[in-house]
């Protein structure tokens, strides 16, 4: 069992849909970041979050630290949203651990 | 330049060779990060450096690895004795404070990608 779960693996949206991706985890973290890796593989961080809710433009990050869950949220999404998003975790002993990403595919 | 820079940006090598890999992380960083992705695979972490210290090299593959930091700043990964399981996309990127401590994001350079014949 892999200690960072995303779903869904695959998700394919429609133009302005609002989209959510989800991350569990099963062990005590420190962080967890927010990653998205566009097709030709460059990689940005979105969010890196230790409690409550961040936004930043039409995205949102939540984190339950009690349930051990983080959601991504995409608001309005646009093709331009397309990429891989990856959870990943840093545990209490600064070991990371990331989640084999949600390919997100949203169509005009 | 701004952001976190990687050089070289493509590396091709013959199985046995050694390579370094180098990050210039964004000025007045103090936490850098090396990452690799395999083709299929996902993110791996392999070491992170707060300064010049590593407080966590427990990513790191096996003892071909090896990574140092000097000055606070840039940083070299060094694989000897290279297999080809070692190709991969090589991903260094920085953070002002990093760690455990606070709430930072992380700016990734554009990656090396390692090729090794």
């Amino acid at each position: 069992k892999n200690e960072v779960e995303q779903s869904p693996q695959n998700l394919t949206a429609q133009e302005g849909e609002f989209i959510t991706i989800n991350c569990s985890y099963s062990v005590g973290i420190s962080a967890l970041h927010w990653l998205q890796q566009h097709p030709g593989g460059g990689i940005v961080s979105l969010f890196m979050l230790s409690s409550g809710k961040k936004k930043h433009g039409r995205l949102i990050a939540t984190i339950n630290i009690q349930e051990k869950h983080s959601s991504l949220h995409i608001t309005a999404s646009h093709p331009r949203d397309s990429a891989v998003y990856i959870c990943a975790v840093l545990n209490t002993g600064n070991q990371f651990y990331f989640g084999t990403g949600t390919s997100l595919t949203v169509i005009p | 330049g701004a952001g976190v820079s990687q050089s070289p940006s493509n590396k091709v090598t013959e199985k046995g060779k050694d390579v370094e890999l180098r990050c210039d992380p964004i000025s007045g960083h103090t936490a850098l990060y090396w990452y690799r992705q395999s083709l299929g695979q996902g993110l791996e972490f392999l070491i992170y450096f707060q300064g010049n210290s590593a407080p966590d090299k427990s990513g790191l593959p096996s003892d071909r690895f090896s990574a140092e930091r000097t000055g606070g700043s840039v940083s070299t990964l060094t694989i000897q004795r290279t297999q080809q399981e070692d190709s991969a996309v090589y991903l260094c990127a920085s953070s002002p404070r990093g760690g455990i401590i606070g709430e930072n994001i992380q700016y990734f350079g554009a990656g090396t990608r390692l090729s090794v014949l």
